[in-house]
């Protein structure tokens, strides 16, 4: 079946600070791979996707690229900020069925 | 324009009682699907209709969860007989279409804890 794998959390950094989450997957067929994104308080947010290989999806200065080759989904940032601190969710879609399959998720603070 | 919106947001219940969860997503979108995600944990699936149609059923837990979507805008989540490990956040989403790559916009989620 699908599945995701996030590196395990939480992971603390300074502002400004250069940022990898790491995400493999696991899946039949040829997903769709998303970052969703949950700041404090608030619901779940689509932040990027990339719907087949070598895509790069990118949005607020966050940026992953689909490897197929690797099975991954990176999410990468050059500079993170204090509101960047939030929960972050990598997912996949995959086949006919529309459901998103998640990774555990990783919890993201920066400080000052 | 409005979100999703889940209502109750927190709901405490003893362990044997039942619950209903309701959904409202965004005006005009076809299909609905709820998530359950527990303490620590990514959302689950567990189930998804297009229009009034319950069209995958597969993550739902046991027969004790029922959803409906009756007149195909407003759903039910419905837990029987509640028990501790139903505790969790029940997560709705929304897309415009059934089309394969269709943003699925979520709501707040409602909080249950069984006690």
């Amino acid at each position: 079946g699908n599945s995701v794998t996030q590196m395990e959390g939480p992971v603390t950094l300074s502002e400004e600070a250069f940022l990898t989450i790491n995400c493999t997957y696991t899946a039949t067929g040829y997903p769709s791979l998303f970052w969703y994104v949950q700041y404090p308080g608030e619901g779940l947010q689509l932040l990027l996707k990339a719907t087949k290989a070598d895509d790069k999806g990118s949005n607020k200065g966050f940026e992953a690229t689909y490897r197929k080759e690797t099975t991954s989904f990176h999410l990468e940032k050059g500079s993170v900020q204090v509101s960047d601190s939030a929960v972050y969710f990598c997912a996949l879609r995959s086949g006919a069925n529309s459901k998103l399959t998640f990774g555990k998720g990783i919890t993201l603070s920066v400080r000052p | 324009g409005a979100g999703v919106s889940q209502s109750p947001r927190y709901k405490v219940a003893k362990r044997g009682q039942d619950v209903a969860l309701r959904c409202d997503p965004i005006s005009g979108h076809v299909s609905l699907f709820w998530y359950q995600q527990a303490l620590g944990q990514g959302p689950e699936f567990l189930t998804y209709f297009q229009n009034e149609a319950q069209l995958d059923k597969s993550g739902l837990p046991s027969d004790r969860f029922f959803a409906e979507r009756p007149e195909g805008s407003v759903s039910t989540l419905k837990i029987q007989r509640t028990q501790q490990e139903d505790s969790a956040v029940y997560l709705c989403a929304s897309s415009l279409r059934r089309d394969y790559y269709n943003e699925q916009f979520f709501g707040p989620g409602t909080r249950l804890t069984v006690l």
